[in-house]
């Protein structure tokens, strides 16, 4: 069965910093992956998305991910996190772009 | 676009009586989806219309909730009778084709 693991529930990081969040799959074949954002209140927004391809994926808001086969990892980055980043990051899964698997999230915390 | 529209954003209810939540998708998309999110389940799929047919229900908890479209621009998902245990936040998703899918702002539900 497919599934997603998130290892963080909460990382802080402060204003300028890089930021790397975690992201392992479980899945026979090489699925759909997606990072999404979801602020307080707010409805979620996709970040990115790999389905074929080269495996370093450039988002919005200068996100990026890497899928690493070796490894079932889909790891998303920034080089330097602003205040407006703090919000929670669901990476998700799918053997198609309909049935997707969400990982548990990883809020996200910026100190000034 | 006004993205997808759910309404109404918060509802709440007592115990035993029926919650209709409401849909309407991105103008020109064939998928909709239903999606509920909770601290202890984190997000899950319910079901998914493609050209207003459901194609797949089995995310559905139990006989007490049920989802209809009617039309491309309509969904509602119906719980009857709502008991506490369904408090969460339900999003609405909508795409096109092969293309992501994007959220709508959410109904939070609290039953009492």
């Amino acid at each position: 069965a497919q599934s997603v693991t998130q290892p963080d529930i909460h990382i802080t990081v402060s204003e300028g910093a890089s930021l790397e969040l975690r992201c392992n799959y479980s899945y026979g074949a090489t699925p759909y992956l997606f990072w999404y954002v979801q602020s307080p209140g707010q409805g979620l927004q996709l970040l990115l998305k790999y389905f074929s391809g080269d495996t370093l994926v450039q988002g919005i808001k200068g996100f990026e991910a890497e899928f690493k086969r070796s490894q079932s990892s889909f790891n998303l980055r920034k080089p330097s996190v602003h205040w407006s980043d703090a919000a929670e990051y669901f990476c998700a899964v799918g053997f198609n772009n309909n049935d997707m698997r969400f990982g548990a999230g990883t809020r996200l915390t910026v100190k000034p | 676009d006004a993205g997808v529209i759910q309404s109404p954003r918060h509802e709440v209810t007592e115990m035993g009586q029926e919650v209709t939540l409401r849909c309407k998708p991105i103008s020109g998309h064939d998928y909709l989806f239903w999606y509920r999110q909770t601290m202890m389940r984190g997000l899950e799929l319910l079901i998914y219309f493609n050209n207003n047919v459901p194609i797949d229900d089995s995310g559905m908890p139990e006989d007490r909730f049920s989802a209809k479209m009617p039309n491309a621009s309509f969904s509602t998902l119906k719980i009857q009778p709502s008991e506490p245990r369904d408090s969460a936040v339900y999003f609405c998703a909508s795409k096109r084709g092969t293309d992501t899918q994007y959220f709508g702002p959410g109904t939070r539900l609290t039953v009492l």
